[in-house]
């Protein structure tokens, strides 16, 4: 099993610019879940899908934020425009759902300049 | 939101010690819980679940205490490669969706030395 794959593992963009993170859940995970972690406030749930059906989108900052499960194997969070406080690391993260724990990506550290 | 607080650290210990970590949660219909542990500039990796009769895994033994809302961590003969931050994860149901979702602590740092 690959895991759950994120890429870019890092992104440095200018203030203002577009920014498209991608996320592939493992296999047959129903529940995919984007986090964000800074030091200041630890890791928070931006947004989850469940079947890909957004279920929950309360964490998501403002606006500028949207996310996308378009299929079960594909997810991208995308910030426009970008400005230095989104700065952080963006983890996706997938589960069966149930009991099960969260399994989690390599995360992509974002750095807005 | 519902809060899961957890002591910051860092825990300072000697090779060879036994350290405890505590988590309250606030949310009483919570449902499931887990330890993760996060190494530096990496990813939040599952440590292990908790379950409501305590449970040990090796050096690690987790307790839930539901009455008072709280989750506890204990390792024993603590490892250099012990070192890390540890996460409390509740799991709790959303009301009248059918749904759950997770909540992290910010973690609590755990440096052993030698």
């Amino acid at each position: 099993d690959a895991g759950v794959i994120q890429s870019p593992r890092h992104e440095v963009t200018e203030m203002g610019q577009e920014v498209t993170l991608r996320c592939k859940p493992i296999s047959g995970h129903d529940y995919l879940f984007w986090y964000r972690q800074t030091m200041m406030r630890g890791l928070e749930l931006l947004i989850y899908f469940n079947n890909n059906v957004p279920i929950d989108d309360s964490g998501m900052p403002e606006d500028r934020f949207s996310a996308k499960m378009p299929n079960a194997s594909f997810s991208t969070l995308k910030i426009q425009p970008s400005e230095p406080r989104d700065s952080a690391v963006y983890f996706c993260a997938s589960t069966l759902g149930g009991n099960s724990p969260l399994h989690f990506g390599n995360g992509t550290r974002l750095t807005v300049t | 939101r519902k809060e899961v607080e957890q002591d910051p650290g860092p825990f300072n210990v000697p090779e060879g010690a036994t350290v405890a970590f505590n988590c309250t949660y606030s949310n009483s219909a919570s449902q499931s819980f887990f330890w993760y542990r996060q190494d530096c500039r990496k990813e939040p990796k599952l440590l292990m679940s908790v379950y409501s009769s305590g449970n040990e895994d090796g050096r690690f033994t987790a307790q839930l205490n539901r009455a008072s809302q709280y989750i506890s961590l204990l390792i024993r003969d603590s490892k250099l490669s012990d070192s890390a931050t540890y996460l409390c994860v509740v799991k709790w149901a959303v009301m009248n969706s059918g749904y759950s979702t997770l909540t992290f602590g910010k973690g609590t740092m755990l440096l052993v030395s030698p």
